[in-house]
C-alpha cells in the first residue's frame, strides 16, 4: 500500500540558510500534520492542515511556515536556520474516516550546522 | 501537556506477552485513546484506538477500563521487532475539520523485547 512520502531524507544547511521540506500524504488522505522531534525528544506538532487550509497549530515558530497544495501535497518552508532546528521532520496523514489514525513520513533529518 | 501517564520503561521475553498500562485519569467522554510505536528514529507507527470497549487487530489488543481511566496494550507474542518506545495518546479523533487531530506525544514507555 502506498505510503507517505518525505523529501528529501536528509538535508544539511549552514546557519541562516532556509530549507523546504515536502510531503506527500496517502493518496485519499485530506489532511496532512507536520511534527518536529529533535535529539533524544519526543515528537512535537508543528502544524496542520485540512482540505488546503490550516487547521491547527502548534509550536511552530515564526520563522517557518507551511502550506497544503491543491493535490494535497505539504511543504515546510524553514528560513534562518538555526542550530537548534536540527531534528526529524516527520509528516503524517489521515483521511475523512472520522477517528483521525494517522500514518506517518519515514521523515526528514536536517542538520544545521 | 500530555494527559497520559506511562512507566518509562519495561522489559519482555521474546514470545511472551507484553503488557504496556496507561493512565488517562481525565479522559473526556469523546475522547478516544490511541497507542503508537516508534522504532528507533523511525516515523511512529499506528496501532490501535478505542472508545470504550476493548479492541483487536492483527498487531495488538487494547483492553480499556470500564470508567475508561487507564488501558492496557497487549501485544500478544512479542518479538524483538516490537521493541520501540509506544505512545498511549489521548485525542478527540472526529478529523473532518482537521482541527485538534494533531497528537500529543508524552514521554511513552520504551519496550525491549529480550531473547
Amino acid at each position: 500500500a502506498a505510503g507517505v512520502i518525505q523529501s528529501p531524507r536528509h538535508l544539511i544547511k549552514e546557519k541562516r540558510e532556509t530549507a523546504t521540506l515536502k510531503c506527500y500524504p496517502i493518496p485519499r488522505h485530506d489532511t496532512v500534520y507536520w511534527y518536529q522531534q529533535g535529539p533524544g525528544q519526543d515528537p512535537q506538532f508543528l502544524i496542520s492542515f485540512y482540505e488546503k487550509m490550516q487547521s491547527d497549530k502548534g509550536s511552530i515558530p515564526d520563522r517557518f511556515s507551511a502550506q497544503q497544495f491543491s493535490d494535497y501535497h505539504s511543504e515546510l518552508n524553514m528560513s534562518s536556520l538555526e542550530l537548534g532546528d536540527s531534528a526529524l521532520y516527520f509528516c503524517a496523514s489521515s483521511g475523512r474516516d472520522g477517528v483521525n489514525e494517522q500514518y506517518f513520513g519515514p521523515g526528514t533529518r536536517l542538520t544545521v550546522t | 501537556d500530555a494527559k497520559t501517564t506511562q512507566p518509562p520503561s519495561m522489559d519482555c521475553a521474546e514470545g511472551r506477552a507484553a503488557n504496556l498500562p496507561c493512565n488517562h485519569s481525565t479522559i473526556s467522554g469523546n475522547e478516544y485513546v490511541y497507542w503508537y510505536r516508534q522504532i528507533h528514529s523511525q516515523g511512529p507507527q499506528y496501532i490501535i484506538h478505542g472508545l470504550k470497549n476493548n479492541e483487536t487487530n492483527e498487531m495488538a489488543s487494547l483492553i480499556i477500563t470500564e470508567d475508561r481511566k487507564s488501558s492496557t496494550l497487549i501485544l500478544p507474542h512479542a518479538t524483538l521487532r516490537d521493541t520501540a518506545v509506544y505512545y498511549c495518546i489521548v485525542n478527540k479523533g472526529g478529523n473532518y475539520g482537521g482541527s485538534q487531530g494533531n497528537l500529543i506525544f508524552g514521554k511513552g514507555t520504551k519496550l525491549s523485547v529480550k531473547p
